[in-house]
């Protein structure tokens, strides 16, 4: 079945960038009726979602985190990453990548984004100076 | 938009049944039936056990159920188990104006 695999620095600098990729295997990433998002959960806290990127590169993003994030796919490789800039430690977390439904009726879909399935087992990135 | 109100915790016994709320906004829960839960035990990755509000993907044990009424939506468990004990979070389409994807906070159910 679909599989996703997070890769990236474990460590990065204060005020630096995290850069993420998440790799798509038993599956393509070249569908119409999904997204692939970013979520990251802070040691000991909640779920945030970062923003969700389809196949042909149309993005939505969080507010709070909008100014920072960019999120891009590769196709050609089954990939999809994640860019936060300017990262302060309560960046720190673990980043997951997932893939997620959209609302789709025939064969025209909405952008109404839905469910993550399956996820990624997650990337601890720590932000320290 | 802010994040969706869930409980800090809840508590059952083995066997008893146990109900987790999700209190969103007329501008979320209250609009949209694209509700869905998580389960997330300590060290792994959330698995969705409930979508679309009342929907459970294959697999995942008629145990769980979904609902909701209003701006609110809500996760019952029966028959608990000892390995439903986990951390439980409710997630909503947001709409199409800022912030499309809200998780609530999260509630940590301890099977006693």
């Amino acid at each position: 079945q679909l599989q996703l695999q997070e890769s990236g620095p474990g460590l990065v600098k204060t005020s630096e960038t995290l850069s993420l990729t998440c790799t798509v295997s038993s599956g393509s990433i070249s569908s119409n009726n999904y997204y692939w998002g970013w979520i990251r959960q802070p040691p000991g806290k909640g779920l945030e979602w970062i923003g969700s990127v389809s196949y042909s590169g149309s993005t939505y993003y969080n507010p709070s985190l909008k100014s920072r994030v960019s999120i891009s796919v590769d196709t050609s490789k089954n990939q999809f990453s994640l860019n936060l800039r300017s990262v302060t430690a309560a960046d720190t977390a673990v980043y997951f990548c997932a893939r997620q439904s959209q609302y789709c009726s025939g064969d025209r879909c909405y952008a109404v984004l839905s469910w993550f399935d399956p996820w990624g087992q997650g990337s601890l990135v720590t932000v320290s100076s | 938009q802010s994040a969706l109100t869930q409980p800090a915790s809840v508590s059952g016994s083995p066997g008893q049944s146990i109900t987790i709320s999700c209190s969103g906004t007329s501008s979320d829960v209250g609009v949209y039936n694209f509700v869905s839960w998580y389960q997330q035990h300590p060290g792994e990755a959330p698995k969705v056990i409930i979508y679309d509000v009342t929907k459970r993907p294959s697999g995942v044990s008629n145990r769980f159920s979904g609902s909701k009424s209003g701006n609110t939506a809500s996760l019952t468990i029966s028959g608990l188990q000892a390995e439903d004990e986990a951390d439980y979070y409710c997630c909503s389409y947001g709409g199409s104006n800022t912030l499309k994807v809200v998780f609530g906070g999260g509630t940590k159910l301890t099977v006693l």
